[in-house]
């Protein structure tokens, strides 16, 4: 089946730092999205990317759908505190399960004051 | 717009006990409908999904079932709960197949 490989598994930086985590997926994936959960809350999407290429920024996160479309990144410019918690990818494919998404098993990032 | 509401937030049960987990979502009609579990903070394992009233499908055998029994309800049930069955319970909808998904605020599940 499809697999998401999400990296690094864990991050702890300090504020003011930028970055960058990733996934890669073992087939094409037409859908790349981001989510971040914050200790205890469900998940809450980020950014989405529906095109190969496509390079999109929400405040100081800035994501890119790779043009392999096998691999996707997030980047963090200039960490705050509040950037805690765990980010997730998530991805479709074609076929699979009715397209469900398919998400990586988390990026965790710690921020020290 | 659309909203998402899970219940309850934190659920202590004792192990054999039975479960029931609410999710209902408003604002929309026809979601598409999921329910993950998260263990230790860390990956999403999606347990079932649902195109429509009735329709559920299962993606990991597991001690637990789903039903549908109207179009913006989903709730995850167990006659008989295990230790194993601890951990956090992600409802989620989506427009469709081509759509992101939404995430409820989760329940807490500690089965002792």
């Amino acid at each position: 089946g499809q697999q998401l490989n999400q990296s690094p598994q864990s991050m702890f930086i300090q504020e003011g730092e930028d970055v960058s985590m990733n996934c890669t997926s073992s087939s094409i994936f037409n859908t790349w999205l981001w989510y971040k959960q914050d200790p205890g809350e469900g998940p809450v999407l980020l950014i989405a990317l529906y095109k190969a290429g496509e390079l999109t920024s929400n405040g100081r996160l800035t994501a890119q759908f790779g043009i392999t479309r096998k691999d996707s990144f997030l980047n963090i410019s200039a960490s705050i505190p509040s950037d805690v918690g765990i980010y997730f990818c998530a991805g479709r494919g074609y076929g699979g399960s009715q397209g469900n998404l398919i998400f990586g098993k988390g990026t965790k990032l710690s921020v020290k004051p | 717009s659309q909203t998402i509401h899970q219940w309850p937030a934190t659920l202590v049960q004792p192990v054999g006990s039975p479960l029931s987990l609410e999710c209902t979502v408003e604002g929309t009609s026809n979601p598409n409908l999921y329910w993950y579990r998260q263990a230790a903070g860390r990956g999403l394992q999606l347990l079932f999904y649902s195109v429509g009233i009735g329709q559920i499908s299962s993606e990991v055998p597991q001690n637990l079932s789903a039903s549908r029994p109207q179009d913006r309800q989903f709730i995850l049930s167990s006659k008989k709960l295990l230790l194993s069955d601890s951990g956090f319970y992600l409802c989620a909808w989506s427009f469709g197949v081509n759509y992101g998904y939404t995430f409820g605020s989760g329940t807490r599940l500690t089965v002792v």
